[in-house]
């Protein structure tokens, strides 16, 4: 089945643990993305990477980090993460080099609590 | 930079009624349109995009949405909805001047329909 996977799917740490949470496609997309979900503020855009080892900011990338080694993971990095970071993380792909045009394809989520 | 407004952050709707969810955006001279849907406790789906040709664009489950260029508006219809419609519903927009690999997100529409 063609799906986008992320785990873990619900995490609870504290102030300054690091964690990653990891993304994989099995649809040999080339781009991927990463989106927080918050309240009455839509997805935001954290990182995005049309290609391996092609990776940018998106429009909320400060306390985050990612990398692109391999075309079908694309995990989140929290170095030290912090209450503000509390929030409902997707990670989506698409076919394209570009994610303006193609339908995005999004994973369950992950619901991250930073205590 | 491009924004995406959903003036209506929740409607409720009866069983068979008619919907229209509203989505406005900043103007520019080219762009790409999308509409997804969340279910509750999932990831987000693609329900239709707008890329090019006729404005009036179908999408499935029986929604469509008409681009309007002069308006800036892309706005949802469905002439009779479903318990199953229940969702969050976002509003996209892909700003092929400035953000060429990015789509930004509206706020989103809870969709409520009352049996």
């Amino acid at each position: 089945e063609a799906q986008v996977t992320q785990n873990p799917r619900y995490l609870i740490t504290v102030t300054g643990k690091k964690l990653t949470v990891t993304c994989s496609q099995n649809m040999n997309h080339e781009y991927m993305s990463w989106y927080r979900q918050d309240p009455g503020l839509g997805l935001r855009q954290i990182y995005y990477s049309m290609n391996v080892e092609v990776t940018d900011k998106g429009d909320v990338p400060e306390g985050y980090k990612v990398s692109r080694k391999e075309k079908r993971n694309f995990p989140l990095i929290l170095e030290s993460p912090s209450p503000n970071q509390t929030s409902l993380y997707f990670c989506a792909s698409s076919p394209g080099t570009s994610g303006h045009s193609d339908t995005q394809y999004f994973g369950p989520g992950t619901r991250l609590t930073v205590l | 930079a491009q924004s995406v407004t959903q003036l209506d952050s929740q409607v409720p709707v009866f069983e068979e009624a008619p919907v229209e969810l509203r989505c406005n955006y900043s103007s520019s001279v080219s762009v790409y349109l999308f509409w997804y849907v969340q279910y509750p406790n999932q990831g987000l789906q693609l329900l239709l995009k707008y890329l090019s040709g006729s404005t009036l664009v179908k999408g499935i489950n029986g929604f469509e949405a008409e681009f309007n260029k002069s308006q800036t508006s892309f706005h949802l219809r469905k002439p009779s909805v479903h318990i199953s419609d229940t969702a969050e519903y976002f509003c996209a927009v892909s700003d092929l001047r400035t953000s060429y690999d990015k789509v930004i997100f509206g706020p989103g529409t809870s969709l409520s329909v009352i049996p």
